[in-house]
């Protein structure tokens, strides 16, 4: 599969614990996205990077999320003491510019 | 920053008949403007875009015209079948390079 691929798929965590989410994206793409979904919603952009640096961060994003992307390949997105409000999909796009390109989520849940 | 308005927020069609999703932002500055498909528990999809270039683009039953003047962008999707059922949403990149979404149009195709 040469699409983008995240991991988990799938997170339940306790109120309070650390994530740690892993994007892959297509080969050579040199633009990188995270979005935010909650059901009913477009997706929100939290962060995007062009190769490995971050050029923008959304206000919305408190202290307690960060992202990653060594290299300029894969990225990481962390999100530090989750609260129940973190529960959403977490979206990863990768872009040759300007398509974009997305994978097929991770769904975080916080209980 | 980008501020990207869709209406409306739920459509419901006869198969056959045709469907129109509207779009407005607000960056003058925007080129680039696409179309994406999420079935239910999937990723988005781009099925189809537009740059600030072209006034109109078609691709089978789908078409997406461009009014850069009144900074709007209209999906049309001709001869519904069952499987149009789906969320769309339009974006749109403005100077950040980062695509805004709208907040989604569900559509409903009745047999």
């Amino acid at each position: 599969d040469t699409g983008v691929s995240q991991d988990p798929r799938h997170k339940i965590t306790k109120r309070g614990q650390n994530v740690t989410f892993r994007c892959d994206p297509i080969s050579e793409h040199n633009r990188l996205y995270w979005y935010r979904q909650t059901l009913g919603q477009g997706p929100e952009f939290l962060t995007y990077f062009q190769n490995e640096a971050q050029l923008e961060k959304s206000r919305l994003l408190s202290d307690r999320f960060s992202a990653e992307r060594p290299k300029g390949s894969f990225s990481t997105l962390e999100i530090q003491r989750t609260e129940q409000g973190d529960s959403a999909m977490y979206l990863c796009a990768s872009s040759l510019d300007p398509e974009a390109f997305f994978g097929q989520g991770t769904r975080l849940t916080v209980v | 920053g980008e501020n990207v308005e869709q209406h409306p927020s739920t459509l419901s069609v006869q198969e056959g008949d045709s469907a129109v999703i509207k779009c407005t932002y607000s960056d003058s500055a925007s080129n680039y403007f696409p179309w994406y498909k999420q079935e239910l528990g999937k990723r988005p999809q781009l099925i189809i875009d537009i740059r600030s270039n072209v006034g109109e683009k078609k691709d089978q039953r789908i078409a997406v015209t461009l009014n850069k003047t009144a900074k709007h962008f209209s999906l049309h999707i001709t001869e519904t079948q069952p499987e149009d059922s789906a969320v769309y949403f339009c974006a749109a990149t403005g100077t950040a390079s980062k695509l805004t979404f709208g907040t989604g149009t569900r559509l409903q195709v009745t047999l």
